[in-house]
């Protein structure tokens, strides 16, 4: 089955670009039929969806975080990649990587995401 | 975007119950593309329902949802130990796609 791994950093700098790497193994990530996702989650907050690729090599960001997101993908590596620039303390934060489902209705469109990896804690200070 | 907000904030229950959650879109979500969640202390969450209705493999059928619109709804019919969490509705009918803040389910 399909597992990934986050890895990274777990402290970085004000102002600084925050960079975190996940890795897919059990599965392809050239499947046409899924995004591949962040996700991050604030210590007792909710959930936050930041962006994700699709295999044509289109990706896509949470107008909240736009100006400052960057996606990108190794296939060859089956690794894809988040980089979130000029952070401050509001971005300290757990960060998952997801696959997220495709649903194919009058377009294709992302769904739910399954699975998650198990996170990766993230603190922005000084 | 559409905002989610999901009721009660917390429940306190005992194992064995019924307990229905409710999460309540700004506007209606298209063709029910609702998602429910579970996460335990630590770990990543845990899809439970996809399109409104549909459970994720391997997941009890005393997990069940329904809903449609602005409405959804999440039931568990006997609660067992292990299910008590933290529950989060996704939707994915408009982009971004939004979660709720959750409702955790403690025990009595």
């Amino acid at each position: 089955q399909v597992q990934l791994q986050e890895s990274g950093p777990g402290l970085v700098k004000p102002s600084q670009t925050l960079s975190l790497t996940c890795t897919v193994s059990g599965g392809s990530i050239s499947s046409g039929s899924f995004y591949w996702s962040w996700i991050r989650q604030p210590a007792g907050k909710g959930l936050e969806w930041i962006g994700h690729f699709y295999t044509s090599g289109s990706t896509n960001y949470n107008p909240s975080l736009k100006s400052r997101v960057t996606i990108s993908v190794d296939t060859s590596k089956s690794q894809f990649s988040l980089k979130l620039s000029s952070v401050t303390a509001a971005d300290t934060a757990v960060y998952y990587c997801a696959r997220q489902y495709a649903v194919f209705g009058a377009r294709k469109s992302p769904a739910w995401f399954d699975p998650w990896g198990q996170g990766t804690l993230v603190a922005v200070s000084s | 975007e559409i905002v989610l907000t999901q009721s009660p904030g917390t429940l306190s229950l005992s194992p064995g119950e019924r307990v229905t959650l409710s999460c309540r879109a700004s506007q209606s979500v298209s063709s029910s593309y609702l998602a429910w969640y579970q996460q335990k202390p630590g770990q990543a969450p845990r899809l439970l329902i996809y399109g409104a209705s549909s459970r994720a493999t391997d997941i009890p059928d005393r997990f069940s949802g329904s809903g449609s619109g602005t409405d959804f709804t999440l039931t568990i019919s006997g609660l067992e130990p292990e299910d008590f969490a933290v529950y989060y509705c996704q939707q994915y009918g408009s982009s971004p796609c939004t979660f709720g803040q959750g409702t955790k389910l403690e025990i009595k």
